[in-house]
């Protein structure tokens, strides 16, 4: 089936550093969403990108949707402790939405 | 965006017993989903819920494992039956609003299975 490849796997970074991560398809899709959660919570939407070349930001956040529209990536900036989370892409189309495996960042203060 | 409730927030369960959890959503959407989330795993569809039809399963997933009920546009529930440790895992339930069908997540419901 359908797979998003999300890397890191897993980040552990200094407070005040920047964070990249990104994701990638086999198919072509018309969305992007990123989304972190927190422990115990369900998944909570941080950017959505709906058109290919798309770049948005949200605070300290930043997504681009790939020109491709088999990409993105998600950038952090200045991170604090507070970001620690588990960040997912998901893409495809209306209905039809995938989850990547997810990035899990740990920040020390 | 929706807000969205799930009972129960948590259980434990037993081996070869059932549990039905809701989702309670406070405006009507078109669009609701059910997530499994394995420990330490990515979220997976299970299937979409349908108002008023037989909901719609992904792949490795099956009604009668997997019950599912959509009597309105503000309800579903999701019962996991016949349980076995493997079930135990975060049930989430997702409404799809906004201009691609984002996906809104209620706090999902933690089961363990004995």
């Amino acid at each position: 089936g359908q797979q998003l490849n999300q890397s890191p796997q897993s980040m552990f970074i200094q407070e005040g550093e920047d964070v990249s991560m990104n994701c990638t398809s086999s198919s072509i899709f018309n969305t992007w969403l990123w989304y972190k959660q927190d422990p115990g919570e369900g998944p909570v939407l941080l950017i959505a990108l709906y058109k290919a070349g798309e770049l948005t930001s949200n605070g300290r956040l930043t997504a681009q949707f790939g020109i491709t529209r088999k990409d993105s990536f998600l950038n952090i900036s200045a991170s604090i402790p507070s970001d620690v989370g588990i960040y997912f892409c998901v893409s495809g189309n209306t209905g039809k939405l995938i989850f990547g495996q997810g990035t899990t960042l740990q920040v020390k203060p | 965006s929706a807000v969205i409730s799930q009972k129960p927030s948590r259980d434990i369960c037993q081996r070869g017993t059932s549990l039905t959890i809701q989702c309670q959503v406070d405006s009507q959407v078109t669009m609701m989903f059910w997530y499994r989330q394995q420990p330490g795993q990515s979220l997976t569809l299970i299937a979409t819920a349908n108002q008023g039809s037989e909901a719609t399963y992904e792949s490795g997933f099956v009604i009668d494992k997997f019950p599912i009920s959509r009597p309105n546009l503000t309800f579903s529930t999701l019962t996991v039956s016949n349980m076995s440790p493997e079930d135990s895992s975060i049930y989430l339930c997702s409404v799809g609003q906004g201009a691609a069908g984002e996906l809104f997540f209620g706090e999902g419901s933690r089961l363990t299975v004995l």
